[in-house]
């Protein structure tokens, strides 16, 4: 399995408080991904990162930012938590990135986050 | 974009051939199809990808038809492990995302 670490694992917090999500791997990959997966909509691409301090946005972006600032290390952060944002966070990583024809994501454990 | 469509559930006996079918018929010609696998409350897997040729590795088989409008996953002998969700996508051109339809919810029946 590719060295993928997702902290924290639950998380359950109140609306309207930050919350930050880490994203680590082992792997020296370059190219680092933020998905959320829920009921009806599968997965849906947050944020990535094409390398150190290089981010740029997914197709859900809104109420989420990202940083950075190692290689091994991918932070999704959301600045005032809402309920809508509850949901299952997973991070991935692959060499090649999206703009080549042919790549692989390998996908980390998973964050389960609840906002109430 | 190039959409997929795969039956959202299949059965499958154990030790048997599980084979799993998608359609992609808007497929462009440097599109490539990919194939993942999501068990219960865990990350999707990468399985196996392809564009034109058929391909062989360790967990599976991918047969793209000629005119490129459908392919099939092969599991050649299904153990209970294999059960799980199993996502038929076709990488948009252009597009920055893998893009996660519904896909076959895969059970082995022992």
């Amino acid at each position: 399995d590719a060295g993928i670490t997702q902290s924290p694992r639950h998380k359950v917090t109140e609306t309207g408080t930050p919350v930050t999500l880490r994203c680590h791997q082992t792997e020296n990959h370059r190219y680092m991904y933020w998905y959320r997966q829920d009921p009806g909509h599968g997965l849906r691409l947050i944020h990535y990162s094409y390398g150190v301090k290089d981010t740029d946005k997914g197709e859900v972006s809104d109420g989420y930012s990202v940083s950075r600032s190692k290689t091994e290390d991918f932070l999704l952060t959301l600045e005032s938590a809402t309920s809508s944002q509850t949901s299952v966070y997973f991070c991935a990583i692959s060499e090649l990135g999206l703009r080549e024809r042919a790549y692989e994501q390998y996908f980390g454990p998973g964050t389960r986050l609840t906002v109430t | 974009d190039a959409k997929t469509t795969q039956p959202p559930s299949m059965d499958c006996a154990e030790g048997r051939a599980a084979n799993l079918p998608c359609n992609h018929s808007t497929i462009s010609g440097n599109e490539y199809v990919y194939w993942y696998r999501q068990i219960h409350s865990q990350g999707p897997q990468y399985i196996i990808h392809g564009l034109k040729n058929n391909e062989t590795n360790e967990m599976a088989s991918l047969i793209i038809t000629e005119d490129r409008k459908s392919s099939t996953l092969i599991l050649p002998h299904a153990t209970l492990r294999d059960t799980a969700v199993y996502y038929c996508i076709v990488r948009v051109a252009g597009a920055q995302k893998l893009v996660f339809g519904q896909g076959t919810r895969l059970t082995i029946n022992p």
